[in-house]
């Protein structure tokens, strides 16, 4: 089936510093890509839905300054964390999706960021 | 209000034994749904998809049931295992609008020996 990576799966970073998390579909080419946030006991909350070539539509309440987006191929989107703080601690999860078929969503295996 | 509802919020089961997990759902229009396993600290791993016209779909001992006209779904795990210990979580697709999924809260299921 079809897979999504993701990278790092765990992540560490001073507050005030930024950090880079990717997503890659590595057998599919994803026209849409979404980045999720997940807290403990919670489900995923989606913040944004990422479009190979156009900007990112962010969901309410979800700064697009401080959570970039860069979707600029049909296999790879990133999500930077900008200016970290330990709020921001939270399990980030990609999935990517090429339509609306029973194959999109497939999900990549989480990042855990620490900001510290 | 598009809405994916589960119960229960938590099962504890014993090894070998079977259990059914329930998903409500308004959400519309509707495309598909799905059944993800969650364990902690993973991304979500699909165990099945249903679009409406279909209304049982198994893969090993994972059966899943959906009725569309009362917007219901089920996933029956037959002889729990340990590993299956995890949280369960019903998503709901949305028609044409470019994949976007309406989670459910899930349900965390563990096995004790």
């Amino acid at each position: 089936g079809a897979v999504v990576s993701q990278h790092p799966s765990r992540v560490i970073c001073k507050s005030g510093t930024s950090v880079k998390i990717e997503c890659r579909s590595l057998d599919f080419q994803a026209t849409t890509m979404f980045w999720y946030r997940q807290f403990p006991k919670q489900s995923l909350m989606l913040m944004a839905t990422s479009n190979e070539g156009s900007k990112a539509t962010y969901e309410q309440g979800v700064e697009k300054d401080k959570f970039l987006i860069n979707h600029a191929s049909l296999t790879l989107s990133t999500l930077t964390v900008t200016s970290a703080h330990p709020e921001d601690s939270s399990f980030y999860i990609c999935s990517a999706g090429g339509g609306t078929g029973v194959n999109s969503a497939f999900f990549g295996q989480g990042t855990r960021l620490t900001v510290v | 209000k598009n809405q994916v509802e589960q119960s229960p919020q938590s099962l504890i089961i014993l090894e070998g034994k079977n259990c059914t997990l329930q998903c409500n759902y308004t959400v519309s229009p509707f495309s598909n749904l799905r059944w993800y396993k969650q364990d902690t600290g993973r991304g979500p791993v699909s165990l099945t998809i249903m679009t409406f016209s279909e209304n049982t779909k198994s893969n090993g001992r994972y059966t899943a049931t959906l009725d569309a006209d009362t917007k219901q779904s089920s996933l029956h795990i037959t002889a729990s295992q340990l590993s299956d210990s995890a949280s369960y979580i019903c998503v709901v697709s949305f028609y044409n609008q470019g994949g976007k999924l309406i989670f459910g809260q899930g349900t965390e299921l563990s096995v004790k020996p």
